[in-house]
């Protein structure tokens, strides 16, 4: 069973621009959630998407945003992007149906820098 | 609103004695309680869960946690470190019934050979 897929890996933007990053989940998971990871401020919650809407949002500005389609799949933006966006970015995903017991599958992450 | 505290940055322990890394956590309902772990590079691993039950959960790699509702602690314990449980570890909670779990700042476990 293939685990979560996060493109791309790696990514170098500069400031002003926009990013969008993709999230495959696990088969059969239909729930997405994602995290902005730094080293000062540890993993924040960003969102979370079920069944192509958004059903949790952490303390972020308008400028993040995402959605999710039919087939699950995931992708999140970042428009005008500020130096303080540099982080890594990682997708989770669970089944959120009976049975979930909670424990989410992350993938690598993607890992932005911006100049 | 939930949270979870890690108060340590960092542990430093000799290869064979036993290690604890802390947590604590703040939710209104029942807790789920999870401990995960990240090799540099990577994303996170699953080690362990608490749901309900046994206060004390087995998980992978030798790893156990204690669930004290009473502290509203879920230490996360092995009783012999290895050289390579030497990682990044996270403390998580998602209230029971919900689905947005918060994780804490993280612990860096360094284990000495």
């Amino acid at each position: 069973k293939a685990g979560v897929t996060q493109t791309p890996r790696y990514l170098i933007k500069t400031r002003g621009q926009q990013v969008t990053l993709s999230c495959s989940p696990i088969s059969g998971h239909r729930s997405v959630s994602w995290y902005q990871q730094t080293p000062g401020q540890g993993l924040q919650f960003l969102f979370e998407y079920f069944s192509e809407t958004q059903r949790n949002k952490g303390n972020f500005p308008g400028r993040f945003s995402g959605r999710q389609f039919s087939n699950s799949r995931s992708e999140m933006n970042v428009s005008t992007l500020e130096l303080g966006d540099s982080a890594l970015y990682l997708c989770a995903s669970s089944s959120r149906q009976g049975g979930d017991t909670g424990e989410l599958f992350f993938g690598e992450g993607s890992r932005l820098t911006v100049l | 609103a939930q949270s979870v505290a890690q108060p340590e940055d960092q542990v430093n322990v000799a290869e064979g004695n036993p290690l604890t890394v802390k947590c604590t956590y703040s939710v209104s309902g029942n807790p789920y309680l999870f401990w995960y772990v990240q090799y540099p590079n990577r994303g996170l691993q699953f080690l362990l869960k608490y749901i309900t039950g046994d206060n004390l959960v087995k998980g992978s790699y030798g790893f156990e946690a204690e669930f004290n509702k009473s502290q509203t602690s879920f230490h996360l314990k092995k009783p012999s470190a290895l050289v390579s449980d030497s990682a990044l570890y996270f403390c998580a909670v998602r209230e029971g019934g919900g689905f947005k779990t918060i994780f804490g700042a993280g612990t860096r476990l360094f284990v000495k050979a």
